[in-house]
C-alpha cells in the first residue's frame, strides 16, 4: 500500500498568520482526503481532494479557510488560513488508491496544529 | 444522515485474554466496506482489518476477526489473545459511493491492556 510523508509535524503558530501542511505519497492515488482530529476525538472530514478539479468540502469548512491544492496524483496540500485558537488540532490527509475499488486507504502521520 | 456509533468509549482487556469492540452503523446503500482502524499515540492511522458488505463471511486476520450482521447493521471487532501492543484507540469507519469514498469514522474506542 501507498505511503504518506506529512509535513510538519507539529507547529506553534501565531494568531492571524496561515500554515500550509504537505502530504507526499510514494505512489500515484486517485483521490486524497483531509481530516481535521481533536485530542482523543474522532476523525472530522474537512474535504476531498481529486487532482485537475476543485476540492470538495463538507459542510463546517470552507475554502477561503481551508484552500487545498492537487496538483498532482502524489501532493496535495491543506492551508489554514488566519488562524484563531479554535484551529488547534491534529491535521490528517489520507489517500485512496488507484483504481477507487482498491480500498486500502492510507494516512499520513498527522500535524499536530497549535495556535496562539 | 449516515452514522458510525462505538457506544464504548473504554474498553479494558487482561493481556491473553479476548475483547469485543462494538461498532453499529446506518447508512440505505447497499455497496459499502467497513473497516476497523487503530490508532497509537503515534498518531498513524494503521488498518487493522476491512469487510465488504457484499460478502457474508467474516473478515479475519490473524488475531483480529469481526462480526458482521448486515441485518441488525453491526460490525463488531474481536481481538484475540490481547498484546500490550494492542493498547490504542480503535476506530470504526464505513465507505459509501455517496460519501464520495471518504471514510466516516465513529468516536472510537480506547482500548487498555493489563500486564
Amino acid at each position: 500500500s501507498a505511503v504518506i510523508s506529512q509535513k510538519p509535524s507539529r507547529d506553534i503558530c501565531q494568531r492571524g498568520t496561515s500554515l500550509t501542511i504537505q502530504c507526499q505519497v510514494d505512489s500515484q492515488v486517485t483521490m486524497m482526503f483531509w481530516y481535521r482530529q481533536q485530542p482523543g476525538q474522532s476523525l472530522t472530514l474537512i474535504a476531498t481532494a481529486n487532482q485537475g478539479s476543485e476540492a470538495t468540502y463538507e459542510s463546517g469548512f470552507v475554502i477561503d479557510k481551508f484552500p487545498i491544492s492537487r496538483p498532482n496524483l502524489t501532493f496535495s496540500t491543506l492551508t489554514v488560513s488566519n488562524m484563531s485558537p479554535e484551529d488547534s488540532s491534529i491535521y490528517l490527509c489520507s489517500a485512496a488508491g488507484t483504481p477507487i475499488t482498491n480500498y486500502g486507504y492510507t494516512f499520513g502521520s498527522g500535524t499536530r496544529l497549535t495556535v496562539v | 444522515a449516515q452514522t458510525v456509533t462505538q457506544s464504548q468509549p473504554e474498553m479494558s482487556v487482561q493481556e491473553a485474554e479476548t475483547v469485543t469492540l462494538s461498532c453499529t452503523y446506518d447508512t440505505s446503500e447497499s455497496d459499502y466496506y467497513l473497516f476497523w482502524y487503530k490508532q497509537p499515540p503515534s498518531r498513524q492511522m494503521i488498518l487493522v482489518i476491512r469487510q465488504e458488505a457484499y460478502k457474508q463471511q467474516n473478515a479475519t486476520e490473524n488475531r483480529f476477526s469481526v462480526n458482521f450482521q448486515k441485518a441488525a447493521k453491526s460490525f463488531s471487532l474481536k481481538i484475540s489473545d490481547s498484546q500490550l501492543g494492542d493498547a490504542a484507540m480503535y476506530f470504526c469507519a464505513y465507505r459509501t459511493p455517496n460519501s464520495g469514498y471518504a471514510l466516516n469514522f465513529g468516536k472510537g474506542t480506547s482500548l487498555l491492556v493489563t500486564p
